[in-house]
């Protein structure tokens, strides 16, 4: 597709459980980031992958919270163990990396709610 | 590490009126992007505009302007003639020029418009 893909857009777990969200992002795309944002929130950095280096994992949360990148393809990110607190819309974002823009894409997010 | 400040949460402009967002950054280098992203309630984050630190002139877009004072690292964004559809969450951001580092959001402005 032309845009940046997120699924599932809503998911509903129960607390302790592992969910899984996935990012498709925009094709030759070679940074790709994700955020969390709670409700009425900005948006909280969580991980950012650029290319074949080694991920900027400075913004997740605890371990429980961890992310995979294929490449510069699909991104998956994992919570283990979910808490209440987990609750909110994960937002996957794109971009070119050097000599582009600068200008990030985002997808629709995913809205986690965990009961 | 750089920062993004926004003093206003929440601001209101009657239609066909003109509003300012304030926006501040704090950074040690020379050369960067900046930005204003608007999520309206669909939640689909969009760019409204984007500014190149090392250009001297205030980038516009139609209705909307920025006054970018390096200086005083200060990046306000400028709606004219308001209508309905601009009001939404307005979340200035930060971006190293170099591609290999993450963008940092601003709490963000929620923009009614008052018919």
């Amino acid at each position: 597709g032309a845009g940046v893909s997120q699924s599932p857009s809503n998911k509903v777990t129960e607390k302790g459980k592992d969910v899984e969200l996935r990012c498709d992002p925009i094709s030759g795309h070679t940074a790709l980031y994700w955020y969390r944002q709670r409700l009425g929130q900005g948006l909280e950095f969580l991980i950012y992958f650029q290319g074949n280096s080694a991920p900027d994992k400075s913004g997740l949360p605890s371990d429980r919270f961890s992310a995979e990148r294929t490449g510069e393809s699909v991104s998956t990110l994992t919570i283990q163990r979910t808490q209440q607190e987990d609750s909110a819309v994960y937002l996957c974002a794109s971009s070119f990396g050097l000599g582009g823009t600068g200008e990030l894409f985002f997808g629709e997010g995913s809205r986690l709610t965990v009961l | 590490a750089q920062t993004v400040t926004q003093s206003q949460p929440e601001m209101s402009v009657q239609e066909a009126e003109t509003v300012t967002l304030s926006c501040t950054y704090d950074t040690s280098e020379s050369d960067y992007y900046l930005f204003w992203y608007k999520q309206p309630p669909s939640r689909q984050m969009i760019l409204v505009i984007r500014q190149e630190a090392y250009k001297q002139q205030n980038a516009t877009e139609n209705r909307f302007s920025v006054n970018f004072q390096k200086a005083a690292k200060s990046f306000s964004l400028k709606i004219s003639d308001s209508q309905l559809g601009d009001a939404a969450m307005y979340f200035c951001a930060y971006r190293s020029p170099f591609g290999g580092d993450k963008v940092i959001f601003g709490p963000g402005t929620s923009l009614s418009v008052i018919p």
